[in-house]
């Protein structure tokens, strides 16, 4: 178990919906990245927040969008949803200070499907 | 850009021989790199990094890799295979310099398969 939680663990809807993904670092980690898994693409990154700032952005649709609260838990919210958005969508955390030596560690994911 | 490149989409071996999953990179300057296993239905779960030091670097579940320069390459390994090894397996590598906010970079993988 690598102390970070993702809810829901599988969500499916509809095309042209929304929902949101969760997602709570490991205690003390200031550091939250989202990744997409898809059988196409890979694994890719789509976002980094840090303490509650965006630090970075990777692949991400502008459909898409993420948030950090105070209390570090993040969500990923996902828009007009398309039948290609199906994948599975992980966070990690990484411990303070966010650097680039420190391992990230992953959440299980949750795995979406888009019917 | 720093990019990794897993160049075989399986490996097979047999149980309690040795195993090596390849990883080349391209880095622009040193390299930060990364090994991590996804066993089914599960998250990523990290095994080793090199960032500096010994080119031999030693990891978790009896896993090392070899970091070699001249080869640009970070190959995954095992004295011998266990059928709870057999996963999907990743090579990454992140900026040093904090391009794109350290995110790591992800080779397609790698399943790895062994059988009794």
């Amino acid at each position: 178990d690598s102390g970070v939680t993702q809810t829901p663990k599988h969500l499916i809807t509809a095309t042209g919906q929304r929902v949101t993904l969760r997602c709570s670092p490991r205690s003390g980690d200031l550091s939250v990245y989202w990744y997409q898994q898809s059988l196409d693409q890979g694994l890719q990154f789509l976002i980094h927040y840090y303490n509650g700032e965006e630090r970075a952005k990777g692949n991400i649709l502008e459909r898409f969008s993420a948030q950090q609260f105070p209390d570090l838990h993040s969500e990923l919210n996902l828009s007009s949803l398309e039948l290609g958005d199906s994948a599975l969508y992980f966070c990690a955390s990484s411990v303070v200070p966010a650097s680039s030596y420190n391992e990230q560690f992953f959440g299980p994911g949750t795995r979406l499907t888009v019917l | 850009a720093q990019s990794v490149a897993q160049p075989e989409d399986q490996v097979n071996v047999a149980e309690g021989n040795p195993l090596t999953v390849k990883c080349t990179y391209s880095v622009s300057g040193n390299p930060y790199l990364f090994w991590y296993v996804q066993y089914p239905n599960r998250g990523l779960q990290f095994l080793l990094k090199y960032i500096t030091g010994d080119n031999l670097v030693k990891g978790s579940y009896g896993f090392e890799a070899e970091f070699n320069k001249s080869q640009t390459s970070f190959h995954l390994k095992k004295p011998s295979a266990l059928v709870s090894d057999s996963a999907l397996y990743f090579c990454a590598v992140r900026d040093p310099a904090g391009g794109s906010g350290y995110a790591l970079n992800f080779g397609k993988g790698t399943s790895l398969l062994v059988t009794p």
